[in-house]
């Protein structure tokens, strides 16, 4: 069964305006972490942002903020006055606590435009 | 930067070669993790080590090995290299090998492997 479902195989959004990613993710462990990267053109993997799911809330880091809704199992990453340069793949990934290995979505394309 | 290093940066090779992939992790971080990325099967975690030990194993082929050496750089070696084994190949580290508060992955900026 699939852990990490990224719906949305790709996003367009105008500069300067704010965009959701959404993730939603399947666990029956009560301890677990979400996690967003960003991997643009050339490669990289980019850590961006981590929610822990007895944090109180909405972990944020500059323009990037997790709406995170634990009854609905969802994570989505929301990027604020978005740029040129946050055109790139976004992955969602969760780690239970315990568990090694996180589990990645397939991953999200944007395509900031000007 | 993330701290974590890898080496080279691209590599071209034939059918039936054998390379090696090097990863130096973040200073401080034990554990390593090796994963593949191609187009076709997004992010496959391959194998991961702690202290020099190995913790968990995915869909690593038996082709592939790795270890992880006591200065706790890593390396992931790669034997009769088919065309199918062009990918990204990623090195990830973290302070601990499991948990999830605070036990990022930092990611290298990955290898690519070309099989021709």
């Amino acid at each position: 069964a699939q852990k990490i479902t990224q719906t949305q195989p790709g996003m367009f959004v105008q500069e300067k305006e704010a965009v959701t990613l959404d993730c939603t993710y399947d666990t029956s462990d009560p301890s677990y972490g979400l996690f967003w990267y960003k991997q643009p053109s050339s490669g990289e993997m980019i850590f961006l942002i981590y929610q822990g799911s007895y944090d109180q809330q909405n972990a944020t880091e500059g323009r990037y903020s997790l709406n995170f809704q634990k009854a609905r199992k969802s994570a989505n990453l929301v990027i604020s006055a978005s740029q040129l340069g946050d055109s790139a793949m976004y992955f969602c990934a969760m780690r239970e606590e315990g568990s090694y290995i996180p589990t990645f979505g397939r991953g999200t394309s944007l395509i900031v435009h000007p | 930067d993330s701290g974590v290093t890898q080496t080279p940066k691209h590599l071209i090779t034939a059918t039936g070669q054998r390379v090696t992939l090097r990863c130096s992790p973040r200073s401080g971080d034990l554990s390593v993790y090796w994963y593949q990325q191609s187009l076709d099967q997004g992010l496959q975690f391959l194998i991961q080590y702690y202290n020099g030990e190995e913790r968990a194993k995915g869909n690593i082929l038996e082709r592939f090995s790795a270890q992880q050496f006591p200065d706790l750089h890593s390396e992931l070696n790669l034997s009769s290299l088919e065309l199918g084994d062009s990918a990204l190949y990623f090195c990830a580290s973290s302070p601990r090998p499991q948990g999830t508060a605070k036990n990022i992955q930092y990611f290298g900026a990955g290898t690519r492997l070309s099989v021709l």
